[in-house]
């Protein structure tokens, strides 16, 4: 059963840092690209960042660009998420995605999403 | 990068057909044919019903389903039933490893 795990979540200060983790289980890890997507309470979903199976692209949403860094640990089956100089619209349910296949661009796997909530 | 063009909500009653349209441009909608589909419940993470267009995910029931034309591509539930009100997003892949996701669309079964 794929299994996507995120943590790291919590509240910041605008203009610090945190760094989200997501453990993966169930699938090949090292086949697969991986996403983040966020969600602001009440709000819409919004691609945030995604990392070819062996890094070699990256991509990341304007809003991020410059701020956030993604990357992966394959031999941990692990994704990562590092997110600097953190601002208030930044707060959101942040998922870690899987596409379908492993040169799919749908998602069909989402983990059950850690919150950011950046506030002074 | 704008995000996809959806109505805010849409809504018709039980037996009757909806069409939701996601108006994006060359560079995503009308440049790939990587357009996805989310349904998502209040509380829970989204679910894909629609991928590739016109594609259907095993256990997706056949009363969805996906087209495009130019830049809009559009996703119609037929014989809508009660369990079909929710949040509907598009998606779709805008190059150089890039995606793109729709405001949303609230569907209420009347």
């Amino acid at each position: 059963e794929v299994q996507l795990v995120e943590s790291g979540g919590g509240l910041v200060q605008p203009g610090r840092s945190l760094r989200l983790s997501c453990a993966a289980s169930g699938f090949t890890f090292d086949d697969y690209a991986m996403h983040w997507v966020r969600q602001a309470p009440g709000k819409g979903l919004e691609w945030v960042s995604g990392i070819y199976w062996n890094s070699d692209y990256t991509g990341y949403a304007d809003s991020v660009k410059g701020r956030f860094t993604i990357s992966r640990d394959n031999a941990k089956n692990s994704l990562f998420l590092q997110m600097n100089s953190l601002r208030t619209e930044d707060t959101a349910f942040y998922y870690c995605v899987k596409p379908r296949h492993s040169s799919s661009s749908d998602f069909d796997y989402w983990g059950q999403g850690t919150l950011v909530t950046v506030s002074s | 990068q704008s995000a996809l063009t959806q109505p805010r909500s849409v809504s018709g009653p039980p037996g009757q057909s909806v069409t939701i349209s996601c108006t994006g441009t060359s560079s995503d909608v009308g440049g790939y044919n990587y357009v996805s589909w989310y349904q998502q419940d209040p509380g829970k993470a989204p679910k894909v019903v629609i991928y590739d267009v016109t594609k259907r995910p095993s256990g997706v029931p056949d009363r969805f389903s996906g087209s495009k034309s130019g830049n809009t591509a559009s996703l119609t539930i037929s014989g809508l039933q009660a369990e079909d009100e929710a949040d509907y997003y598009c998606c779709s892949y805008a190059g150089s490893y890039i995606w793109v996701f729709g405001g949303g669309t609230k569907l209420t079964v009347l």
